[in-house]
């Protein structure tokens, strides 16, 4: 299996233009979380999504971050306008509800907002 | 509201040491997880914990569970500088895939 795959790897941007940052999660993975990481903050959960319906998107810190799965094999996390302060590495991560349930992550987004 | 706390948050050590790592948490939960993260990477599942007084070892790492204290640690057994990376310990919170991370720490193993 090709494990979590997130696209870009790298997105450079300025203020105010739309992002849109990818993942496709392992193949049979119904659980697939999206995550910030700073080094202000760590890691926060942004959403998380469950047979491609979200769960709990509390993390989400303003209307201007929206995310979406259409399908099994597909999510997008966009930023509508971006700012500064929108700049870190995103991950996605999916696994799979059973006996032992474990995260995989994907290699991440660094996202620049100049 | 769930938190989890790390120590400690950085940590230079000599080849060949011993140390461990803490991890607190603050609700009642029965799994627990270890990730590493080399700089620049994403990060890498080492441990599953699922139960009280579970431990798992591999290699040079050992990590244990006491549901009752709320506490886990990871056991770092003659370091060498292949384990330089941040550690990140996770709580699943309310058994519903909603993962809770701690701050990491950053750990560097010195010649």
């Amino acid at each position: 299996d090709a494990g979590v795959i997130q696209s870009p790897r790298h997105e450079v941007t300025e203020m105010g233009q739309e992002v849109t940052l990818r993942c496709k999660p392992i193949s049979g993975h119904d659980y697939l979380f999206w995550y910030r990481q700073t080094m202000m903050r760590g890691l926060e959960l942004l959403i998380y999504f469950n047979n491609n319906v979200p769960i709990d998107d509390s993390g989400m810190p303003e209307d201007r971050f929206s995310a979406k799965m259409p399908n099994a094999s597909f999510s997008t996390l966009k930023i509508q306008p971006s700012e500064p302060r929108d700049s870190a590495v995103y991950f996605c991560a999916s696994s799979l509800e059973g006996a032992v349930e474990k995260l995989f992550f994907g290699s991440g987004t660094q996202l620049s907002v100049l | 509201e769930l938190k989890v706390e790390q120590n400690p948050l950085f940590l230079s050590m000599q080849e060949g040491k011993n140390y461990t790592i803490y991890c607190n948490y603050s609700t009642t939960s029965d799994r627990l997880y270890w990730y590493r993260q080399d700089p620049g990477k994403s990060l890498e599942s080492l441990f599953v914990l699922l139960s009280n007084g579970a431990v798992k070892q591999e290699g040079r790492l050992m990590a244990s569970l006491d549901t009752k204290a709320r506490l886990s640690t990871l056991h770092i057994t003659a370091a060498v500088h292949d384990l330089s990376a941040t550690y990140f310990c996770a709580v699943d919170r309310n058994y519903g895939q909603n993962f809770v991370f701690g701050p990491g720490t950053r750990l560097s193993v010195l010649p």
